[in-house]
């Protein structure tokens, strides 16, 4: 089945260094969708890439997605502590069901 | 626009037990999906719903179960209990078809098998 691999694990960062975290895919990808998730909260949807070599970009977040639409990164620039928590990528497949498969996420912590 | 409300937010069971969760979309949402998390597994899909019917289903055994009413509000049930049942269990609802729309995640249900 389809898998979705995330690194790194763990990313300590100080504040107003910058962050990026990757997902790479078994299989190719009908869209990808990245979810951050505070500690004690729940995922919330960040943004959906669907085209292959997209980039999108929200204030200091900057989101790809692969030439071969098979791996993504998310990119924080200038990190605040607001930033902190888990950032995952779930990939979408092209079945007409919905089943997203997560990646492992990547929990940031940012030092003041 | 209410969110995702999933009852109760926290449950324990012994083992052998069963436990029903439940999961009100958002109105006007037909897509409930239901995920475990742990931290040693992360997410993982256990199945979708949409207008009632099962259209997918992940690798979990067939103690996990659910349903979807006509009103979209669906439930998830565990049969006998594990101690390695103890997670978090998620919904997300969605209002299109396929999967290319973000899924909305409900605060979740945190079961403890003792």
């Amino acid at each position: 089945g389809q898998q979705v691999m995330q690194i790194p694990q763990y990313q300590h960062v100080q504040e107003g260094e910058d962050f990026t975290t990757y997902c790479n895919s078994s299989t190719t990808l009908s869209n990808i969708q990245w979810y951050k998730q505070r500690p004690g909260g729940h995922p919330v949807f960040l943004i959906q890439l669907v085209k292959s070599g997209e980039v999108k970009k929200q204030k200091r977040l900057t989101f790809q997605f692969g030439e071969a639409k098979k791996n993504s990164s998310l990119h924080i620039t200038a990190t605040q502590t607001t930033d902190v928590g888990t950032y995952f990528c779930a990939g979408g497949d092209s079945g007409s069901a919905r089943q997203l498969t997560f990646g492992s996420g990547t929990q940031l912590t940012v030092l003041p | 626009k209410a969110g995702v409300t999933q009852t109760p937010r926290y449950l324990i069971k012994t083992r052998g037990q069963q436990v029903t969760l439940s999961c009100s979309p958002i109105s006007g949402h037909r897509s409930v999906s239901w995920y475990q998390q742990t931290p040693g597994q992360g997410l993982q899909f256990l199945f979708e719903y949409f207008s009632e019917t099962q259209r997918n289903k992940g690798n979990f055994p067939g103690r996990f179960s659910g349903r979807q009413f006509s009103n979209s509000r669906s439930e998830m049930n565990v049969s006998t209990l594990e101690l390695g049942d103890s997670a978090l269990y998620l919904c997300a609802s969605s209002g299109g078809l396929g999967t290319y729309t973000e899924a909305f995640f409900g605060q979740g249900t945190r079961l403890t098998v003792v």
